[in-house]
């Protein structure tokens, strides 16, 4: 079945870098674009951005420019999401999400478990 | 930007009883819009995509109407397992990809 498989929690220190993994199967990982969804303690849902999984161009949403970058293997059928200087508001849930198309449209199906990704001196 | 607004932030239910969940864009989405299910602890769920289309393996009981600017999300008798916290998303006029702000369905 399609599945998206994150890696663990990571604590880290103000200033680090962390790198989130997204590992995909059932599915052939460069037809589907992948989306990026942090979600700060008790709040709500906020797309951070996309890339595409066939040519490796990323999108950012504002406010995900700068220190966010989003990366690929498609060899494994992983996609990263690498945050540096990392700042205490950092800390939040980070999911990836596949791009599924439905008659030219795009939904977030299915989504990985989520990566907890703690900043804390 | 869409804004989407969600009431009500908190919705009190009985098991068996029927939700009426509502989602308000800023400007018309047509039907490029979809709903969410989160438990605690888990990721997110799609339920409902284009506004109306059940998503795979989604029980009959959920239904999704609207289109537009006004949507609304239907549970006709709640189960134990629905008790979450629900959220819409549009992709009509993006980037960025918006999301609500949630409503929690809680038991009564």
């Amino acid at each position: 079945q399609v599945q998206l498989v994150q890696s663990g929690s990571e604590l880290k220190k103000p200033g680090a870098s962390v790198k989130v993994s997204c590992k995909a199967s059932g599915y052939t990982f460069t037809s589907y674009a992948m989306n990026w969804v942090r979600q700060a303690p008790g709040q709500g849902l906020e797309w951070m951005g996309w890339i595409n999984t066939n040519t490796g161009n990323p999108t950012y949403a504002q406010g995900f420019t700068g220190r966010f970058v989003f990366s690929l293997d498609t060899s494994v059928s992983t996609a990263y999401l690498q945050i540096s200087s990392l700042k205490a508001e950092d800390t939040a849930v980070y999911y990836c999400a596949r791009n599924w198309v439905v008659a030219a449209k795009n939904w977030f199906d299915p989504w990985g478990q989520g990566t907890l990704v703690t900043v804390s001196s | 930007e869409i804004v989407l607004t969600q009431s009500p932030a908190t919705l009190s239910l009985s098991p068996g009883e029927r939700a009426t969940l509502s989602c308000r864009a800023s400007q018309s989405v047509s039907s490029y819009l979809a709903w969410y299910q989160q438990k605690p602890g888990q990721a997110p769920r799609l339920l409902i995509y284009d506004a109306s289309n059940r998503a795979t393996g989604i029980p009959a009981r959920f239904s999704g109407s609207g289109s537009g600017t006004d949507f609304t999300l239907t549970i006709s008798s709640l189960e134990p397992e629905d008790f979450a916290v629900y959220y819409c998303q549009q992709r009509s006029n993006w980037p960025p990809v918006t999301f609500g702000q949630g409503t929690r369905l809680e038991i009564k």
